[in-house]
């Protein structure tokens, strides 16, 4: 069965600093990955996806993730840490064929100036 | 685009009441989903449905029922509510898994106390 692990429930970095969020998934077939951001009092938006294409994935608002699968890690990272970033991001993977995700319970990334 | 909407986006309950939270996309997409969120714990799958007519339960779907009688609409009904189900509900769509990468689109949510 598929399942994603965040590592960290909670990052706090200093603007303009590196941003790195973990996150390690198990499936028994080749996954799709997904990064999806949450905003206070709003809605999940995708950030970026590895859908068996390149293993570097850029996705909106500066962020990007790497697969690799010899570590089953597809871990979010930003350069350089904006105020505008702090929100809760969580990790996903393909669930089966009805299509659902299975999502990490999430990290709340803070920034501080 | 509206996308994917949700009412009411705020409601609070007393212990047994029932109500129905309100779903609907127009983006024409077949898989539709609800999903609970709760504090440190991610969302959870509570039912989902692959076409009109066709509803399946997910990982949590005790307390809850669903109908899907159009492609557009997908509501959730609470029966007899209890405080376990305060949560952040989220309703999601998606295109046929053959045809997509598995990319869920979200409604904003609709958030619900029981007292």
């Amino acid at each position: 069965a598929q399942s994603v692990t965040q590592l960290g429930s909670h990052v706090s970095v200093s603007e303009g600093a590196l941003v790195l969020l973990r996150c390690n998934y198990s499936s028994s077939v080749p996954p799709y990955l997904f990064w999806y951001v949450q905003y206070p009092n709003q809605g999940l938006q995708l950030l970026l996806k590895y859908t068996s294409a390149a293993t570097l994935v850029k996705g909106i608002n500066g962020f990007e993730a790497e697969f690799k699968k010899s570590e089953t890690s597809f871990h979010l990272t930003k350069p350089s840490a904006h105020m505008s970033d702090a929100a809760e991001y969580f990790c996903a993977v393909s669930g089966g064929s009805q299509g659902n995700l299975i999502f990490g319970k999430g990290t709340k990334l803070s920034v501080k100036p | 685009n509206a996308g994917v909407t949700q009412t009411p986006k705020f409601r609070i309950l007393k212990i047994g009441q029932s109500m129905t939270l309100q779903c609907a996309q127009d983006m024409n997409h077949n898989y539709m989903y609800w999903y609970r969120q709760d504090p440190g714990m991610g969302l959870k799958l509570i039912y989902y449905s692959v076409g009109a007519g066709i509803t399946d339960k997910g990982e949590v779907p005790n307390g809850y029922n669903v109908s899907r009688s159009t492609t557009e609409d997908f509501p959730l009904r609470l029966e007899l509510a209890a405080p376990s189900q305060t949560s952040v509900y989220f309703c999601a769509s998606s295109p046929p898994w053959g045809r997509n990468t598995g990319e869920l689109f979200f409604g904003e949510g609709s958030r619900l106390t029981v007292l």
